[in-house]
Order: structure tokens, then C-alpha cells, then sequence
């Protein structure tokens, strides 16, 4: 089964500094793997998918990295703002089977402070 | 093109009574995925449709739930007789399989409480 973990879960910083939220895998048997970020009370945003052949997407400040072999990702956040306080969840869809779903992690919690 | 919708927003209930969730996908989307999230968790997979056909359910969905998508379009989903347990945000998400990402999007949740 496979099983996502997100460290840490809480994250403080102030604004400027750049950032690097992790997450792994257990089974490395992926499709892809993408970050979301989501705000308090709402649903899901989607920043970046890195589809298990890549190494790593960017997206404005946002630099996502896959290592699959290792069973880890990260995601690299340039230059905070006060506006990237949000949580930040990372779910990876299994290749095998018919399985369509995604498996999500329990998310980092990030505070950038002005 | 407006996105994933849900409706209600919020849904406030007792327990033993049933409730009905509405999603409402991205038009062109031919999948349609329902996820439960508690506070403090990433969601979690509850059951899978491509077209109005379900493909898959999770364990978490217990003989109290049930979810239906009749024409293809919309989705609905009941809990019967809810418990305290079954508070949670419910979110639905879809997605059109290309040949590179069959990306997922989300839409706002419905926030269950049953009191």
C-alpha cells in the first residue's frame, strides 16, 4: 500500500527567505506526483505535476523535483510571500492497475511572516 | 469553462439523518473522483467514475454511502443515517485522460458537521 509522508507538517519563515517542503513515498511504482496548495476552508489548487519520466517542473517561483528511485520529491519555493501561507499537500497516482486515484500526504502548514 | 463546483458549500445535520452532495464537473471531463478530508489529513480516495460508470470504491465506503452519476455529467453523493464521524469536507474532483497528465482538479468541498 502505498503511503505519503509530508515533513515537516508545520513550517514558519520570514518573508524573503527560500523554502524547501519535502515529501516521500514508500512504493516508487508511480504515474506522477503533484503539489497542491490549499488554503484554509477550501478546496484544492493545483501548482505543479511531474509525471514519473521527469526530474522536475517550475512554475514562476515554484520548483518541483522528483527522485523516484529514492521514493522523494520536493517542492522549492523562491523569494515568500506573506501569500503563500497555505497548506501545501503532495499525492502521487500509482501506474499500476486501474487504480486512478491519488494518494495524498498530510501536508506542510506554511506561515510566511512579513 | 467555471471549474469544479459543489454544492452545498456547508452542511450542517444530526445525526441519523441523510444527506446528499452535489459535484459538478469541468464539462469536457469524463472522470469524476470523491475524496473525504478530516482536519489535519490529506483527502482521502473514497470512489472513482469514468463516464457513469464506478470503477472503484474505497473501503472507507461503507454501505451508508452511495454515489451515482447517471448521465455522465454531475455527481451526487448520499450518506444515510450520518454519524459524528462522518463530519469531514467532502471534495470532488475531475479529469480528462490525455496522453501526458490526466491532471486532477478539485473544487471547493462541502464542509459536513453532524452534530
Amino acid at each position: 500500500k502505498q503511503e505519503v509522508t509530508q515533513i515537516p507538517a508545520a513550517l514558519s519563515v520570514p518573508e524573503g527567505e527560500n523554502l524547501v517542503l519535502n515529501c516521500s513515498f514508500t512504493d516508487s511504482a508511480i504515474y506522477n506526483l503533484q503539489w497542491f496548495r490549499q488554503d484554509p476552508g477550501k478546496g484544492l489548487t493545483s501548482l505543479l505535476l511531474i509525471q514519473s519520466s521527469q526530474r522536475e517542473q517550475t512554475s514562476g517561483r515554484l520548483n518541483a523535483s522528483l527522485d523516484k528511485s529514492s521514493g522523494r520529491s520536493t517542492l522549492y519555493i523562491a523569494a515568500s510571500q506573506p501569500g503563500d501561507s497555505a497548506t501545501y499537500l503532495c499525492a502521487v497516482k500509482i501506474s499500476s492497475g486501474s487504480a486512478r486515484q491519488l494518494t495524498f500526504g498530510s501536508g506542510t502548514q506554511l506561515t510566511v511572516l512579513p | 469553462d467555471t471549474g469544479v463546483s459543489q454544492d452545498p458549500r456547508h452542511k450542517i445535520t444530526k445525526r441519523g439523518q441523510n444527506v446528499t452532495f452535489r459535484c459538478d464537473p469541468i464539462s469536457e471531463h469524463n472522470r469524476l473522483y470523491w475524496y473525504r478530508q478530516t482536519l489535519g489529513q490529506g483527502p482521502e480516495f473514497l470512489t472513482y467514475f469514468q463516464n457513469e460508470a464506478q470503477l472503484e470504491k474505497s473501503r472507507l465506503l461503507s454501505d451508508r454511502f452511495s454515489a451515482e452519476r447517471p448521465k455522465g455529467s454531475f455527481s451526487t453523493l448520499e450518506i444515510q443515517r450520518t454519524e459524528q464521524g462522518d463530519s469531514a469536507m467532502y471534495l470532488c474532483a475531475s479529469s480528462y485522460r490525455d496522453k501526458s497528465t490526466d491532471t486532477q482538479y478539485f473544487g471547493p468541498g462541502t464542509r459536513l458537521t453532524v452534530l
